[in-house]
């Protein structure tokens, strides 16, 4: 799977959107872009997932750039409980759905 | 709809004792499952998968294994743990297929070696 970077931290105010970045350079072509969040004390929860288009569900948006290097989480209204650990993760092919989580970016959503 | 749950949620367990830590899913057949561990301050790491009953997959090299005696039922285990063995132990399925990501992961059990 390809290796992502993501900012360590990131601070957002309460009703904002939130925009979490995240650098995925050696990207396949059969490799989908996944995102994850941690609350604390809490498992993993899946948020969103794509390919090349740009999705959309009622967590949370996702922008990946046309070479597909890059993408976008977009939180549109972020509240106190999106405070969270947030990891972008690149998985495909024959995976069988073994993820690499790394250090992610931890959100911190202020009043 | 599918459910998955793990248990014990918390245990304190001495170095030298044996481990079961047990995982079931329902709602769904056929499932990938998925052991990880997250270590204090640090990432998750997966442990173990398996894509079917009696098949396991060891993803480190450790002092724990698994195993799945039935389709939904998930087993952690050890005979005799390590102080390094403490961590936030993490159950996960996924819909069986190859090219999946979507995890779905229980509330997770936390394990504290003295």
């Amino acid at each position: 799977d390809a290796k992502t970077t993501q900012p360590t931290s990131m601070d957002c105010a309460e009703g904002r959107a939130a925009n979490l970045p995240c650098n995925h350079s050696t990207i396949s072509g059969n490799e989908y872009v996944y995102w994850y969040r941690q609350i604390h004390s809490q498992g993993p929860q899946y948020i969103i997932h794509g390919l090349k288009n740009n999705e959309t569900n009622e967590m949370a948006s996702l922008i990946i750039t046309e070479d597909r290097k890059s993408s976008t989480l977009i939180l549109p209204h972020a509240t106190l409980r999106d405070t969270a650990v947030y990891y972008c993760i690149v998985t495909g092919g024959t995976s069988y759905g073994k993820l690499t989580f790394g250090q992610g970016t931890i959100l911190t959503v202020h009043p | 709809s599918q459910t998955i749950h793990q248990w014990p949620a918390t245990l304190v367990q001495p170095v030298g004792s044996p481990l079961s830590l047990e995982c079931t899913v329902e709602g769904t057949s056929n499932p990938n499952l998925y052991w990880y561990r997250q270590a204090a301050g640090r990432g998750l790491q997966l442990l173990f998968y398996s894509v079917g009953i009696g098949q396991i997959s060891s993803e480190v090299p450790q002092n724990l294994s698994a195993s799945r005696p039935q389709d939904r039922q998930f087993i952690l285990s050890s005979k005799k743990l390590l102080l390094s063995d403490s961590g936030f132990y993490l159950c996960a399925w996924a819909r069986l297929a190859a090219n999946t990501g979507e995890l779905f992961f229980g509330e997770g059990s936390r394990l504290t070696v003295l």
